[in-house]
């Protein structure tokens, strides 16, 4: 089964305008939340993460919103650029000890047009 | 030169032959992985290393395995393709530390199995 949902598979989004990508996790014992984004013929790249202490987490154009109560997790994009063009994936791990292993979700394919 | 480096980038071969994709690093991470990344599905754990004699399984280890030669090399054996293990196959390093630390990944393997 797959404990980390992702939504929508694909986006497109004019450039300016917010891309939002939403995730929904199962496992109440998950305790950190990365966002990767990767581009064509590369691999993935950590983006932003968060931790369920805190509700918002922002670097730069990207915030994470979390919402602990309704395991569910979200990545906005302000001010999307044809840059920000790639797949994005949340994933999301538990033991705060370290345990290294990432549960990721589907993915996304962001298109920002012109 | 990359960080994190896999041999082959692609590869095509057939039904039940013995295949080896190899991962090297130059980070000095203790800790390694290989994913397989598939249309819908995301990312999905194959095996994981914590150190050069610690090897251990992830969501979807069958018919694949391991050695980490090294702290510096891993790779990934199918021991007799078939075709379903077609996808794109990457390896990633994160360091021990305290707390979540990043996974950092190679620009990946495309197998395909005819």
């Amino acid at each position: 089964q797959q404990q980390v949902k992702q939504s929508p598979q694909s986006l497109i989004v004019q450039k300016g305008g917010i891309s939002i990508i939403n995730c929904a996790y199962e496992n109440t014992a998950f305790d950190y939340f990365p966002w990767y984004q990767q581009f064509p013929g590369k691999g993935p790249a950590l983006l932003i993460a968060i931790r369920p202490d805190v509700s918002e987490k922002k670097e730069g154009r990207f915030t994470i919103s979390f919402n602990k109560s309704a395991k569910q997790f979200s990545l906005h994009i302000m001010d999307s650029q044809p840059g920000d063009s790639a797949t994005y994936f949340c994933a999301a791990s538990k033991g705060s000890g370290n345990t290294g292993k990432l549960i990721f979700g589907q993915g996304t394919t962001l298109q920002v047009k012109p | 030169d990359a960080d994190v480096t896999q041999t082959p980038r692609n590869r095509i071969t057939k039904t039940g032959k013995r295949i080896m994709l190899e991962c090297s690093q130059t980070k000095g991470h203790d800790r390694m992985y290989w994913y397989r990344q598939d249309p819908g599905l995301g990312l999905r754990l194959i095996y994981y290393s914590f150190d050069v004699k610690d090897i251990n399984k992830g969501e979807i280890s069958d018919g694949y395995s391991v050695s980490r030669q090294a702290q510096a090399k891993f790779s990934l054996s199918l021991e007799s393709a078939i075709p379903n293990q077609t996808a794109l196959y990457f390896c990633a390093t994160s360091d021990l530390g305290q707390g979540n630390q990043p996974q950092h990944f190679g620009d990946g393997t495309r197998l395909s199995i005819l």
